[in-house]
């Protein structure tokens, strides 16, 4: 079972829609979640944090489950410019505070 | 504006190769950091480094070796490449917080070996 597994997609949605997707970790151990964007034939950006009350930014909102152990990330009222794919990360600092990415989860917007 | 700038966007290399991949960052960053990256894999770390002249394995360091001589630059090096080598890699920079949250990445090295 790999460490942090998400649903490769793609998820297609019209403008405008409200479109999430989840990502599950396998490490309870695991401390620290972030979800990065990855534009196509692009590197990867640091999107946003994740914390353990939910946080938001603009249109996106990043929750925690620890209990389930799953994050998620919601976007609202989608872009054309949110077409992309998004990368769940977690860290664990008891195993030398490596990033651990998932496989990436692509959305692509249509008009 | 930070910036970690890759010597090739692209690369075609032949079975046995030598290869070097080269990333300068210019942010006076301490942690430094090679990934490969493959459809359906996503992200797997190579080689990280905290320090001059210091490396790390990461999770695939095999058939792979690195080098920092330099603060600013990290090297990635495939002693004798292999189709199975064949992948975008992709170099990141941290600033030491010991927690390594935020990556800062090239653009990329797309290799393929034939």
């Amino acid at each position: 079972r790999k460490e942090v597994e998400q649903d490769p997609g793609p998820f297609n949605v019209p403008e405008g829609a409200t479109v999430a997707f989840n990502c599950t970790y396998s490490n309870s151990a695991s401390q620290s979640f972030f979800w990065y964007r990855q534009d196509c034939r692009k590197e990867p950006k640091l999107l946003m944090s994740v914390y353990s009350s939910g946080n938001e930014d603009g249109r996106f909102t990043a929750q925690l489950n620890r209990a389930s152990q799953y994050i998620s990330l919601l976007i609202r009222d989608s872009k054309l410019s949110d077409s992309a794919t998004y990368l769940c990360v977690v860290i664990n600092y008891n195993a030398g505070n490596m990033l651990t990415f998932g496989g990436g989860t692509r959305l692509m917007v249509k008009p | 504006d930070v910036k970690v700038t890759q010597s090739s966007r692209y690369l075609v290399k032949r079975t046995g190769e030598k290869v070097f991949l080269e990333c300068v960052q210019d942010m006076d960053h301490e942690n430094m950091f090679w990934y490969r990256q493959d459809p359906g894999l996503g992200l797997r770390l190579i080689y990280f480094s905290y320090d001059v002249k210091m490396k790390e394995k990461g999770d695939i360091p095999e058939g792979y070796s690195v080098s920092r001589e330099k603060k600013e630059r990290f090297s990635l090096i495939l002693e004798s490449a292999s189709t199975n080598q064949t992948s975008m890699y992709l170099c990141a920079s941290s600033p030491y917080s010991g927690t390594n949250e935020k990556l800062f990445f090239g653009s990329g090295t797309q290799l393929s070996v034939l």
